[in-house]
């Protein structure tokens, strides 16, 4: 079946260097992608999404990658602070729905969780 | 912009009570509302997918009796748990998004406990 997985379950970075978090998608229909970031007991917030005509993309201290060849996705945060630390999940959009569903559903990962030593 | 609100953040209730949860996007019209519930450690899992003035389409395994879903406006959905029980409790979360765009931008969640 269709799945986003992660390949690290947990991350654990010192303060000041980057943190990659990588995540492997099984859709190659896929055309959108997303990362979010789940601090505890608080909704998932959104960091920054690709499309899959592209494969870089860059934010603020946040760059994302996608390699459609091998289905895979990853987030780079540049300078880890202790504020990153938090749950990340990617997102996968399955192509395009057709005219009669419009829902635009997202398939999550599994989760990574980033924790920043000080 | 894309803020979407949830109310209440937590609540406890009695088993065999009904509980409701709104979610509304205060800067945008949503289009389609999510729901989801999400147990400790784990990620997200689909509970329903709402449509402004429709019905909403619920996942497989998904009672629509237990979670009734109304989406009557641009800005309001809610989430009806109804007949409680402890096996209900969890973290449940909603999101919207506007029409055209597919990113989700979700609510803070509401944590349930059902005594």
């Amino acid at each position: 079946g269709e799945s986003v997985g992660l390949h690290l379950p947990t991350l654990s970075v010192q303060e000041g260097d980057n943190s990659i978090i990588n995540c492997a998608y099984s859709n190659s229909a896929s055309d959108y992608f997303i990362w979010y970031k789940q601090e505890s007991g608080k909704g998932p917030q959104f960091i920054i999404d690709i499309r899959s005509n592209m494969d870089k993309r860059q934010g603020q201290r946040v760059t994302v990658l996608l390699n459609k060849t091998v289905k895979h996705l990853s987030l780079q945060i540049a300078a880890t602070q202790p504020g990153d630390s938090a749950v990340y999940f990617c997102a996968e959009n399955p192509a395009r729905p057709s005219q009669m569903d419009s829902s635009y559903k997202l398939i999550f990962g599994s989760g990574t969780r980033l924790l920043v030593r000080p | 912009g894309a803020v979407v609100s949830q109310h209440p953040s937590r609540v406890i209730c009695k088993s065999g009570t009904s509980v409701k949860i709104e979610c509304r996007s205060l800067d945008f019209q949503a289009t389609t509302m999510f729901w989801y519930r999400q147990f400790p450690k784990k990620s997200l899992m689909l509970m329903a997918t709402s449509n402004e003035g429709s019905k909403a389409t619920y996942e497989q395994g998904v009672e629509k009796d237990k979670f009734l879903i109304n989406h009557a406006s641009l800005t309001l959905s809610t989430l009806t748990v109804t007949s409680a029980h402890p096996e209900d409790s969890s973290f449940y979360i909603c999101s919207a998004r506007s029409a055209g765009d597919a990113t989700q931008y979700f609510g803070p969640g509401t944590r349930l406990l059902v005594l």
